[in-house]
């Protein structure tokens, strides 16, 4: 049973637009989501997180979008680099029987064509 | 060191034969996570160290996977009579506290053959 969805496993973007990341998730209890990058041969890297409490969460090019009464969070990368290209996981967390679980999606694979 | 490191990086065992994962955490993070990324995979959890001891183990696949952790730091995940499905990039992250967001190792690609 996968609770955090990840439904698109590719994504090619031209350099300069916008690429949007989507993330899915079941479970109510979730109230922190976080975005990490992962390039080949490296573990992720954090980029960007959301607390429960907010709907949107800013970084540079970087936003995330939280709609709880949907369960969906999804990634803005404004304008897209080709140093982007990586692949894309959300994850979610919740406090579940006295520990924090942190669920990952599948992962989305962006490539910026230049 | 200033990130999570793990070793060996690439690891080609025979069927049967037993694998053991090192990995080397952030000094002072107190949580540490064993992950695995099987190929078209989401990141799996395997277990949860909050210092030495291990409050959740559930995601350990089969009773030949376990894993330990010494003086709060490094962590060993030890694979037994190692199978084709075990194949994957194990991961290791830590946090320094269990409600923050984890850095990552670069991981270890299995290849069981």
């Amino acid at each position: 049973d996968q609770q955090v969805k990840q439904n698109s496993p590719s994504l090619s973007v031209q350099e300069g637009r916008i690429s949007i990341l989507n993330c899915d998730y079941t479970n109510s209890m979730f109230d922190y989501f976080l975005w990490y990058k992962k390039y080949p041969a490296e573990g992720p890297t954090f980029l960007i997180s959301i607390s429960s409490i907010k709907d949107k969460n800013e970084d540079g090019r970087f936003t995330v979008f939280l709609n709880k009464s949907a369960k969906h969070l999804s990634l803005h990368i404004v304008p897209s680099q080709p140093g982007d290209s990586a692949v894309y996981f959300c994850a979610a967390s919740a406090l579940i029987s006295g520990t924090y679980k942190y669920i990952f999606g599948t992962g989305t694979r962006l490539k910026v064509l230049a | 060191g200033a990130g999570v490191s793990q070793s060996p990086s690439n690891k080609v065992t025979e069927k049967g034969k037993d694998v053991e994962l090192r990995c080397d955490p952030i000094s002072g993070h107190t949580a540490l996570y064993w992950y695995r990324q099987s190929l078209g995979q989401g990141l799996e959890f395997l277990i949860y160290f909050q210092g030495n001891s291990a409050p959740d183990k559930s995601g350990l696949p089969s009773d030949r996977f376990s894993a330990e952790r010494t003086g709060g730091s490094v962590s060993t995940l030890t694979i037994q009579r190692t199978q084709q499905e075990d194949s994957a990039v194990y991961l290791c992250a830590s946090s320094l506290e269990q409600i923050y967001g984890y850095t990552f190792g670069s991981g270890t690609r299995l290849t069981v053959v």
